[in-house]
């Protein structure tokens, strides 16, 4: 079965440090792999996805994601944190298989809590 | 880019109340509409998958007469929770997908705090 951990439920840093939210997935083939964030009292907004193509995978907001398929992992990561990316940041992958029935449905991690620290 | 608004916001009230919840995708056609619940410092919990003109599949161990949902057009879906009660108190979020657009990101809604006294 399809399924993605996020290991840190919560990760701290100081702003202006880089900072690395971590997700593992295991999927039967080929992964499709969203990060989305949330704010407080919020919806979700999209950050980036990997579909296929280059392993480095930039997105919003100065984010990135590198796609290891060996480690079975999608880690997000920002070379510079700033205060304001405080807020709840969830790993998804979409679930298999993809052309049946126009599924979209997406298996979420338990989210990780970022804290920057001023 | 892609908009979805979901109206209300908030939602205060007594129990028994049923309350309905709607989720618009304003700028394109939503084929697909998923709800999900979001517990405190929690992931989310999909709830069901709606597609427009036909029956909703529900996650399993949700109560498809509890939560009603109907998504009647390309646009529009409606998240209905019946007869509430303080359990029910939760936040729910919508999201929407375009069928033509296969490997998109979901879209989504600011969320409804529902709370039943």
């Amino acid at each position: 079965a399809q399924s993605v951990a996020q290991p840190e439920d919560q990760v701290n840093v100081a702003e202006g440090n880089p900072l690395t939210v971590k997700c593992t997935y295991s999927v039967s083939g080929n992964p499709y792999l969203f990060w989305y964030v949330q704010y407080p009292n919020r919806g979700l907004q999209f950050l980036l996805k990997y579909i296929t193509g280059d392993n480095l995978v930039k997105g919003s907001y100065g984010f990135e994601a590198e796609f290891n398929k060996s480690q079975t992992s999608f880690h997000l990561k920002k070379p510079s944190a700033l205060v304001s990316d405080s807020a709840l940041y969830f790993c998804a992958v979409r679930d298999m298989p993809i052309n049946a029935g126009n599924n979209r449905k997406l298996i979420w991690g338990l989210g990780t809590s970022l804290a920057v620290n001023p | 880019g892609a908009v979805v608004s979901q109206h209300p916001s908030w939602v205060i009230c007594k129990s028994g109340t049923s309350v309905k919840i709607e989720c618009r995708s304003l700028d394109f056609q939503a084929t697909t509409m998923f709800w999900y619940r979001q517990f405190p410092k929690q992931s989310l919990m999909l709830m069901a998958t709606s597609n427009e003109g036909s029956k909703a599949t529900y996650e399993q161990g949700v109560e498809k007469d509890k939560f009603l949902i109907n998504h009647a057009s390309l646009t529009l879906s409606t998240l209905t929770v019946t007869s509430a009660h303080p359990e029910d108190s939760s936040f729910y979020i919508c999201s929407a997908a375009n069928r033509g657009q296969g490997n998109q990101p979901q879209h989504f809604g600011d969320g409804t705090r529902l709370s039943i006294l």
